[in-house]
């Protein structure tokens, strides 16, 4: 079946621009996350949403960040005002909410900020 | 202290040998544990699963778990050029499925 995907897979901004990256899950999957990855670094937790709310968004970086998940499917996430320090490939994965299940990661938008 | 350690590398084994890669953990009570292959340039990609202390085999790849000694490790056999990666490890947080800690992942290298 169809996996996670992302779109724009490539996004380059002038700084201080706002930015929507988007997340489309494998169907049924009810928990979605998204990570950063810096060049040559491990990912970066942002935010996860179980259904449409977010129970933990400890990861997102400052206020400038901020995601929605609606009808329990796809996913936005939006930079505003961007900086250079936020370039980086940004991942999103799903699985099946509890449980012992895997998560499956998207191919990635790579975020360049000019 | 990272909640997940793994030694960055880079490991190198000529092909045909046996690559071990080993990754700790800091929460005793975590219940999952990931091994994730990333290509240069791609995302991360689901190589085992494995729940239960033990071995658990998948091909040429086997994950051995050790919950009292809190660690995970991935044995890759008969190693491949096609092998050479970063490979990433993952761990539930305790008592939460939903939540996942990486590190940073160990870089493979396999020389024909």
């Amino acid at each position: 079946g169809a996996g996670v995907s992302q779109s724009p897979s490539n996004k380059v901004t002038e700084k201080g621009k706002d930015v929507e990256l988007r997340c489309d899950p494998i169907s049924g999957h009810t928990a979605l996350y998204w990570y950063r990855q810096s060049l040559g670094q491990g990912l970066e937790f942002l935010i996860y949403f179980q259904g449409n709310s977010a129970p933990d968004k400890s990861g997102l970086p400052s206020d400038r960040f901020s995601a929605e998940r609606t009808g329990g499917s796809v996913s936005t996430l939006t930079i505003q005002r961007t900086q250079q320090e936020d370039s980086a490939v940004y991942l999103c994965a799903s699985r099946f909410a509890g449980g012992a299940y895997e998560q499956y990661f998207g191919p990635g938008t790579r975020l360049t900020v000019t | 202290q990272k909640e997940v350690e793994q030694n960055s590398g880079p490991l190198s084994v000529p092909e045909g040998a046996i690559a071990s890669l080993n990754c700790t953990y800091s929460d005793r009570v975590s219940q999952s544990f990931f091994w994730y292959r990333q290509y240069s340039g791609k995302s991360p990609e689901l190589i085992m699963s494995i729940y239960s202390n033990g071995d658990k085999e998948d091909g040429r790849f086997t994950a051995q778990l050790n919950k009292a000694s809190q660690y995970v490790s991935l044995l890759i056999r008969d190693s491949q050029p096609s092998d050479s990666a970063t490979y990433l490890c993952a761990v539930n947080e305790a008592n939460n499925f939903n939540k996942f800690y990486f590190g940073s992942g160990t870089k493979l290298n396999v020389k024909p």
